[in-house]
């Protein structure tokens, strides 16, 4: 059974690096067949996608984040990771991560079928 | 702001059908992109209920249908449970952002 669960600090100073990781099990993250995402919820409203990683060399990042992310992948340990930095209270909410499943007829874009459970980060001092 | 638009809330009886509209424009569902819909029941990660417009994975009830006509998309729940109640988002791609976007989110209710 396919599992994914977030981890790594759920409160971080203002000005300071957002560093998550996503363990998964169940499936190879250097399967050519998934990428592997970032979201973000803040508390009461929507979903943002935030980024992928594809076989932990290729990545989509937001626009609007572009400049502080980093996604990367240790394929070692079957996980990938986001790091944002200079963190604001903006970047206060829940923390999702998730595969990207792709329809096998060739359609665009990929939906997100496996999610973890979460992780709150705060950013406050 | 996002590129998706969806009514802020819906409510009906049990029993009852309920529709939630998602509009877009031409950058996106409009530009053949395919919709995908979610339900996130609260305190929980969201949980795809319709991929490519009009199909359910595997264990979705059948009371789940989704459609997409020009920029929008629609998602219907007939005979409406308790358990339905919920927030559903749609979630497409957008070409001149290009970004993975969703939309603004319905909650639904029920009486």
């Amino acid at each position: 059974q396919l599992q994914l669960q977030e981890s790594g600090s759920g409160l971080v100073e203002p000005s300071q690096t957002l560093s998550l990781t996503c363990a998964v099990s169940g499936v190879s993250i250097n399967n050519v067949d998934f990428s592997w995402s970032w979201f973000r919820q803040p508390p009461g409203k929507g979903l943002e996608w935030i980024g992928y990683i594809h076989q932990s060399a290729s990545t989509l990042y937001t626009p609007s984040l572009k400049s502080r992310l980093t996604i990367g992948a240790d394929l070692s340990k079957n996980q990938f990771s986001l790091n944002l930095t200079s963190v604001t209270a903006a970047d206060t909410a829940v923390y999702y991560c998730a595969r990207n499943q792709y329809d096998r007829r060739g359609k665009y874009p990929p939906y997100f079928d496996y999610w973890g459970q979460g992780i709150l980060v705060t950013v406050s001092s | 702001q996002s590129a998706l638009t969806q009514s802020p809330s819906v409510s009906g009886a049990p029993g009852q059908r309920v529709t939630i509209s998602c509009t877009g424009s031409s950058s996106n569902i409009g530009a053949g992109y395919d919709v995908h819909w979610y339900q996130q029941l609260p305190g929980t990660a969201p949980k795809v209920l319709i991929y490519s417009n009009n199909n359910r994975p595997s264990g979705v009830p059948d009371r789940f249908s989704g459609s997409k006509s020009g920029t929008s998309a629609s998602l219907a729940i007939s005979g409406l449970q308790a358990e339905d109640e919920a927030d559903y988002y749609c979630q497409s791609y957008d070409s001149s952002l290009n970004i993975y976007v969703f939309g603004t989110g319905t909650k639904v209710t029920v009486l």
